[in-house]
């Protein structure tokens, strides 16, 4: 099993809608979560953490699910402006450096008009 | 404030030329790295840096070396290019864990 998955997509959703997708890691012992967002041919960008008890941040809402080992991003009433890669990031401290930074592949989300 | 800056932003390579990316940051970041970026490859870590003078190998370090001699630059080298080296490099920086990326640099290796 990848240490980090994310389904591909494309994910197709009117705007509008909400939309959402995981991300499942595979190491028990990961502490940090974030979720980034990457425009085509631009580089990736901070969206948000995740914490632990959930957090929003407008229509973004991003959780952690420990005990099933995956986190979730979810996007309400969708923009144009939303289309974009999400990438999840897993961190797990094995004794500094960036060793225990993973980036999922990301899932590639289109908003239709 | 410029944040992150890399140097080419695009390059042609002939099969064993070599070439130096620069990576510059103006934030005072300890932590420097180095991805690569290929289609369905999502981003690899070739080499990283937990400060000046430090470097340490990533995911994908073949091929690949490195330099921090000062703490705002970071420094990949290609002594000899090859093929599949054709990629979206990106450099990125950070303090903690947030982690800051640079507009990147498309190598074609010919």
């Amino acid at each position: 099993r990848k240490e980090v998955e994310q389904d591909p997509g494309p994910f197709n959703v009117p705007e509008g809608a909400t939309v959402a997708f995981n991300c499942t890691y595979s190491n028990s012992a990961s502490q940090s979560f974030f979720w980034y967002r990457q425009d085509c041919r631009k580089e990736p960008k901070l969206l948000m953490s995740v914490y632990s008890s959930g957090n929003e941040d407008g229509r973004f809402t991003a959780q952690l699910n420990r005990a099933s080992q995956y986190i979730s991003l979810l996007i309400r009433d969708s923009k144009l402006s939303d289309s974009a890669t999400y990438l999840c990031v897993v961190i797990h401290y094995s004794g500094g450096g960036a060793d225990g930074l993973t980036f999922g592949k990301g899932t590639h989300l289109i908003i239709q008009p | 404030n410029a944040g992150v800056t890399q140097t080419p932003k695009f390059r042609v390579l002939k099969t064993g030329q070599s070439m130096t990316l620069l990576c510059a940051q103006d934030m005072n970041h300890e932590y420097m790295y180095w991805y690569r970026q290929d289609p369905g490859m999502g981003l690899r870590l070739i080499h990283y840096s937990v400060g000046e003078g430090t470097t340490a190998k990533g995911e994908v370090p073949d091929g690949y070396n490195v330099s921090r001699l000062k703490k705002q630059n970071f420094l990949l080298g290609l002594e000899s290019a090859a093929p599949s080296q054709t990629s979206v490099y990106f450099c990125a920086s950070s303090l903690k864990e947030t982690q800051y990326f640079g507009p990147g640099t498309r190598l074609l290796v010919l």
